[in-house]
């Protein structure tokens, strides 16, 4: 079953427009953390925002915010102030488990990513 | 401070050959993890190390596809006799080793691997 879903494969948007990413995820453990990424052309891929499953607030890392709902297991990014800099495919991933078992907390598993374009 | 580094950055193999990827992770860090990524998907979890101890493969991964971190340091991924379908990116990440969920994985450049 899939992890992570990420339901929109491209978006476009303008420049200084603020864009949110979807991102909804599956787990029966209590204890899991949610990371984005983002991954320009070139292929490396950068550490953007992390959200703890029992984290009180919403993280935010400069213009990057992540909107977590748990409830409804969704942890979208929200990026202000888009930059052409932002162009770049974004992926949503989690890890389970690093509470209560230190074999398990290690792998992250990824959605299938969002590609962004941003516009003049 | 450097980050994370691989080599090589392309390899193009023909099928049935061996090849061999290196990664070196950010100093210190104790957690080294590999993932495979192909075009249009995300990373693909393969295997990781915590210092030179093997923890996890995941059940993906043939018996064609060896890892190792002989001394807790830089970690060798290795593909015996490649298939086209082995055609991917191979990306190498490494962590402190945090006991917690805020253990954060920071990516390599990745080896471009074309299996003709």
């Amino acid at each position: 079953a899939q992890k992570i879903t990420q339901t929109q494969p491209g978006m476009f948007v303008q420049e200084k427009e603020a864009v949110t990413l979807d991102c909804t995820y599956d787990t029966s453990d209590p204890s899991y953390g949610l990371f984005w990424y983002k991954q320009p052309s070139s292929g490396e891929m950068i550490f953007l925002i992390y959200q703890g499953s029992y984290d009180q607030q919403n993280a935010t890392e400069g213009r990057y915010s992540l909107n977590f709902q748990k409830a409804r297991k969704s942890a979208n990014l929200v990026i202000s102030a888009s930059q052409l800099g932002d162009s770049a495919m974004y992926f949503c991933a989690m890890r389970e488990g690093y509470r209560y078992s230190t074999d398990s907390w290690g792998k992250l598993q990824f959605g299938a990513g969002t590609q962004v374009v941003v516009t003049p | 401070d450097t980050g994370v580094s691989q080599d090589p950055r392309h390899k193009i193999t023909k099928r049935g050959q061996n090849v061999t990827f290196r990664c070196d992770p950010i100093s210190e860090h104790n957690r080294l993890y590999w993932y495979r990524q192909t075009l249009g998907q995300g990373p693909e979890f393969l295997t990781y190390f915590q210092n030179e101890a093997q923890l996890e493969k995941s059940r993906l991964l043939s018996d064609r596809f060896s890892a190792e971190r002989p001394k807790g340091s830089f970690s060798t991924l290795e593909i015996q006799r490649t298939e086209q379908g082995d055609s991917a990116m191979y990306l190498c990440a490494s962590s402190i080793g945090l006991a917690g969920g805020t253990d954060t994985q920071y990516f390599g450049p990745g080896t471009r691997l074309t299996v003709l």
